[in-house]
């Protein structure tokens, strides 16, 4: 059972227009939650997280937004920029408990010129 | 600038051999982690250790073992390999209340 969803597989985004990419969770002990973004044959690399404390966090383009009543996070990037098209992964963990992450599947964004 | 090091970029690997994946980190991280990544399936945990010995089971182990003899260093063992364990493996390192730090990825096929 997915602890922790992103239920849309893909996303298409205009360049310079806003990217909204959601993830939603299941487990209530999860209080940090961060964002990465892989590109295809690397890693993936951390791009911004959010401690359950806070309801936003920002770093330049990137916006987090925590919801914690719905277990809801969303991942804004304004303005997208055609480098911004990789795969993005949600991922919680419980920073006082094993503070192992889990990670949804994962969206592909695609940011056209 | 922290890194993670995974051994091989690309493998290419038989059907029953034994295959061995290193990663290195060298942050001093107490955490270490495998996953594998399939399309549409996301990261998958395969095993994890807290330390230097120890080592705990994922979501997936069946088919893998791992070996964490020195802090620094975390292998992952397909004891024989099959064509279903064809997959990107990832490498990862952790310490508390900081993010985890992947290696590049080995991108694994076995025929």
């Amino acid at each position: 059972d997915q602890q922790v969803k992103q239920n849309s597989p893909s996303l298409s985004v205009q360049e310079g227009r806003i990217s909204i990419l959601n993830c939603d969770y299941t487990n209530s002990m999860f209080d940090y939650f961060l964002w990465y973004k892989k590109y295809p044959a690397e890693g993936p690399t951390f791009l911004i997280s959010i401690s359950s404390i806070k309801d936003k966090n920002e770093d330049g383009r990137f916006t987090v937004f925590l919801n914690k009543s719905a277990k809801h996070l969303s991942l804004h990037i304004v303005p997208s920029q055609p480098g911004d098209s990789a795969v993005y992964f949600c991922a919680a963990s419980e920073v006082e408990g094993s503070y192992i992450p889990t990670f949804g599947r994962g969206t592909s964004l695609i940011v056209h010129p | 600038d922290v890194k993670v090091t995974q051994s091989s970029r690309y493998l290419v690997k038989r059907t029953g051999e034994k295959v061995f994946l290193e990663c290195v980190q060298d942050m001093d991280h107490e955490n270490m982690f495998w996953y594998r990544q399939d399309p549409g399936l996301g990261l998958r945990l395969i095993y994890f250790s807290y330390d230097v010995k120890m080592k705990e089971k994922g979501d997936i182990p069946e088919g893998y073992s791992v070996s964490r003899e020195k802090k620094e260093r975390f292998s992952l063992i397909l004891e024989s390999a099959s064509t279903n364990q064809t997959s990107m493996y990832l490498c990862a390192s952790i310490s508390r209340n900081t993010e985890a730090f992947f290696g590049q990825g080995t991108r694994l096929t076995v025929v």
